[in-house]
């Protein structure tokens, strides 16, 4: 079953420092999201993008974060200047046309910022 | 109102009980509804989708009520298995965006 996978599982770094976070979708499909869920809390919806630009963004996602399509394949997530809430496991997601809008979730990256 | 609440839980309940949680919604554009479970720190996995007409798979049966906005799931026969936290959530037009509830935790004892 196709899957999407994102690296790195786990993330340490110190405050201040940049981020990126990786994530393959699965090959068909269209639409790519992050979220972000801290620890004890709810998923959170960061960002959508498809044909290669934003869709939809939450007041979570602000100038400190950037999205980026480098090739056919990878999806990247990038947080400048890391905060100690910034601390979370990022999931990145995709789905493909149609399908009920269904998205389909990686393992996740867990990000700690120290 | 949150744009997606759902009972706090935690749900206790027996192997074999049937456990009902219900989701409401506030924007009633809202046009696609699913229930995911997500286990301990793992990703969200589709549950199922939710149609209006009402959904079953095996012990899972999902209903969407657009007029009252709410979802609802019913697990019949519970597994040890089942024990997770359980996701509603809710697509926009055009399927850009999709939020989630903070979930339901469910814990099934033998």
């Amino acid at each position: 079953e196709p899957e999407v996978t994102q690296t790195p599982s786990h993330q340490v770094t110190q405050m201040g420092q940049e981020v990126i976070l990786r994530c393959v979708p699965i090959s068909n499909h269209l639409y790519f999201y992050w979220y972000r869920q801290i620890l004890g809390q709810k998923v959170e919806f960061l960002v959508s993008f498809y044909n290669n630009e934003i869709s939809e963004k939450s007041e979570i996602f602000d100038d400190q974060f950037s999205v980026e399509r480098p090739d056919g394949s990878n999806f990247t997530l990038k947080i400048r200047s890391t905060k100690l809430e910034d601390s979370a496991m990022y999931f990145c997601a995709s789905r493909d046309r149609g399908h009920g809008n269904t998205i389909y979730f990686g393992e996740g990256s867990w990000l700690t910022v120290v | 109102r949150k744009e997606v609440e759902q009972d706090p839980g935690p749900f206790n309940v027996p192997e074999g009980a049937t456990v009902a949680f219900n989701c409401t919604y506030s924007n009633s554009a809202s046009q696609s509804f699913f229930w995911y479970r997500q286990d301990c720190r793992k990703e969200p996995k589709l549950l199922m989708s939710v149609y209006s007409s009402g959904n079953e798979d095996g012990r899972f049966t999902a209903q969407l009520n657009r007029a009252s906005q709410y979802i609802s799931l019913l697990i019949r026969d519970s597994k040890l298995s089942d024990s997770a936290t359980y996701l509603c959530a809710l697509g926009n037009t055009g399927g850009f965006k999709t939020i989630f509830g903070a979930g339901t935790r469910l814990f099934v004892k033998a």
